[in-house]
């Protein structure tokens, strides 16, 4: 799986737009972009996934760039319970189960 | 829908003991995945059981053994308890091995070896 670059911490303020960065510059054709998040002592929890173009469910929206070397996850109206670590990872949509995730970014929503 | 669902959430063993974890994943979900998570080495990936068959293993030693039953239910072991294997241990579930990247994850068990 190709490897991602996200910031380690970042704030942002609460009901506004929270945009968390990602850079996987080795990805591959085939390679899907992932975000999970982890609220301190839980499971993490899928938020969102895609290939090419922009993808927006419920909980977010995924822009990826062009090129699909970066991409971006915005949190529309960020909210005190959106502070977690978000993960960005980059893997084929059909293998195997084996989740890799780094450090993640530790994003902190200010009220 | 029901989410994954761990079982204990917590517990406290001391070293030489083995403990078992057991996970139901969400219903239709035939894949399970079991992963340990420590602030010092993060996610590590353990094993991954579809349809009864373990598919991929981690790099763990052997002390760390799992299975999957016919509901799809799944049980992690860990053996001979050491001090290290003090973590969080999560079970993730998804619709089939290698369909897709979209897991769901348990709230986890948290192991504590003393």
């Amino acid at each position: 799986d190709a490897k991602t670059t996200q910031p380690p911490s970042m704030d942002c303020a609460e009901g506004r737009a929270a945009n968390l960065p990602c850079n996987h510059s080795t990805i591959s054709g085939n390679e899907y972009v992932y975000w999970y998040r982890q609220i301190h002592s839980q499971g993490p929890q899928y938020i969102i996934h895609g290939l090419k173009n922009n993808e927006t469910n419920e909980m977010a929206s995924l822009i990826i760039t062009e090129d699909r070397k970066s991409s971006t996850l915005i949190l529309p109206h960020a909210t005190l319970r959106d502070t977690a670590v978000y993960y960005c990872i980059v893997r084929v949509a059909r293998g195997n189960n084996r989740l890799a995730f780094g450090k993640g970014n530790q994003v902190v929503v200010i009220p | 829908k029901a989410g994954v669902t761990q079982t204990p959430r917590y517990l406290i063993k001391t070293r030489g003991q083995q403990v078992t974890l057991s996970c139901s994943p969400i219903s239709g979900h035939r894949s399970v995945s079991w992963y340990q998570q420590t602030p010092g080495q993060g996610l590590q990936f353990l094993f991954e059981y579809f349809s009864e068959t373990q598919r991929n293993k981690g790099n763990f030693p052997g002390r760390f053994s799992g299975r999957q039953f016919s509901n799809s239910r799944s049980e992690m072991n860990v053996s001979t308890l050491e001090l290290g294997d003090s973590a969080l241990y999560l079970c993730a579930s998804s619709l089939g091995a290698g369909l897709t990247g979209e897991l769901f994850f348990g709230e986890g068990s948290r192991l504590t070896v003393l």
